[in-house]
């Protein structure tokens, strides 16, 4: 199971951090990675990043790269993705997956946390 | 960066019949293609991985098949809740990326 925090407003300009706390697997959390994925109103799925649970290794999706940075709580099962310098651009249902452990495919879904990005 | 095409991009079919979608990779993925099911207001699900893997609880009326640059999503017996947008997305090389989806509608 992966939850996720809930909805955010915020100024543009401004930053936001959202948690996504994991339970519920087959092996530790350190065995998994996590991908962060976002859908802007009416449009498909961007991938943004992934962050290794193991090593904290993250790798960033080329437009996103200046302006998000993921992180691990190991001790308490979390990864956060914080994203800074938010534009009404930035609106949109931000989703945290796990990855399978056999692959690299996102297996477990967060709920989504939805940011509004308005002044 | 690899860029991930669908095809169609709506596709209606009547309950009981097949729907066929296609995903092509700009580049070889090899067999590391995901397909997902994604509903109005629910977290999207995963259908396939590994071109032709299906995931738990998946049912066997959703095959994935294909390699290298080509995939297929074949989708058996439809029923009406099978409506929803599907998407192909590449894990084989950074940054992962996603096709735009199709969406399949159900007469």
């Amino acid at each position: 199971q992966v939850v996720q925090s809930g909805p955010e407003m915020k100024m543009p300009g401004a930053s936001v951090k959202v948690s996504c706390k994991a339970s519920g697997s087959q092996y530790p959390f350190t065995a998994y990675s996590f991908d962060w994925v976002r859908q802007a109103p009416g449009q498909g799925f961007e991938w943004m990043g992934c962050i290794s649970a193991y090593n904290g290794n993250t790798y960033y999706g080329q437009k996103f790269r200046d302006r998000v940075t993921l992180t691990t709580d190991t001790s308490t099962s979390t990864v956060y993705m914080e994203v800074r310098s938010l534009s009404s651009d930035d609106t949109a249902m931000y989703y945290c997956a796990r990855d399978l452990f056999e692959a690299a495919a996102a297996g477990d879904w967060g709920q989504g946390t939805l940011v509004t990005v308005s002044s | 960066e690899i860029v991930m095409t669908q095809s169609p991009a709506t596709l209606s079919v009547s309950p009981g019949e097949s729907a066929t979608l296609s995903c092509r990779a700009s580049q070889s993925v090899t067999v590391n293609l995901a397909w997902y099911q994604h509903k109005p207001g629910q977290a999207p699900r995963l259908l396939i991985y590994g071109a032709s893997t299906r995931a738990p609880g998946v049912p066997a009326r959703f095959r994935g098949s294909g390699s290298g640059t080509d995939f297929t999503l074949t989708i058996s017996s439809l029923l009406s809740d099978d409506s929803a947008v599907y998407y192909c997305e590449q894990y084989n090389n950074w940054p992962r990326g996603f096709g735009p989806g199709t969406k399949v509608e159900t007469k």
